[in-house]
């Protein structure tokens, strides 16, 4: 079937430090692919979408390529601010399809 | 600016009472989705709408009915509220394959 894996959290970084966050993915057929990111007390918003291979969404200063030979589409920052803290949800969509399927989502605490 | 807003942001019900949660958008979406929120299971499809009036059930639809009358309303309704529906509930709405737009959610504690 079709699933999201992500890393678990919680991550904690200084600010200005480098930040991954793993997400693979298992799909039937060619999915789209999202980051969305949820601070506290909203609901979740995009932060960047990929619709094909190759890809590279970007916003913000995150970055996340759809790569299909290894099924994964890590997001990256180079310097995070105490401002990113959030909780982050890496999605698929299946082109076609209505339903949207979410990891289970990471939380990040920046340290000043 | 896109919109999705949800009727209530904290709710507090009791055991078997009936729950009503509504959802407006005002992007004209056809589709609008109902999701609930726990820690460590992230976001689980409680049912879906592609027009109105009609409806499909997510993957936890179990306690939960909904109701899509107009375009821009999706009400999730918990027929007689158990202590296990205690949650956060999420309402988003999207056009076509892209983007999901989220209403700011809705805590529910049921007593």
């Amino acid at each position: 079937g079709n699933s999201v894996t992500q890393m678990e959290g919680p991550v904690t970084l200084s600010e200005e430090a480098f930040l991954t966050i793993n997400c693979t993915y298992t799909a039937t057929g060619y999915p789209s692919l999202f980051w969305y990111v949820q601070y506290p007390g909203e609901g979740l918003q995009l932060l960047l979408k990929a619709t094909k291979a190759d890809d590279k969404g970007s916003n913000k200063g995150f970055e996340a390529t759809y790569r299909k030979e290894t099924t994964s589409f890590h997001l990256e920052k180079g310097s995070v601010q105490v401002s990113d803290s959030a909780v982050y949800f890496c999605a698929l969509t299946l082109t076609g399809g209505f339903k949207t399927i979410f990891g289970a989502g990471t939380r990040l605490f920046v340290k000043a | 600016d896109v919109k999705v807003t949800q009727s209530s942001r904290y709710l507090v019900k009791r055991t078997g009472e009936k729950v009503f949660l509504e959802c407006v958008q005002d992007m004209d979406h056809e589709n609008m989705f109902w999701y609930r929120q726990d820690p460590g299971l992230g976001l689980r499809l409680i049912y879906f709408s592609y027009d109105v009036k009609m409806k499909e059930k997510g993957d936890i639809p179990e306690g939960y009915s909904v109701s899509r009358e107009k375009k821009e309303r999706f009400s999730l309704i918990l027929e007689s509220a158990s202590t296990n529906q205690t949650s956060m509930y999420l309402c988003a709405s999207r056009q076509g394959p892209e983007t999901q737009y989220f209403g700011p959610g809705t805590r529910l504690l049921v007593l």
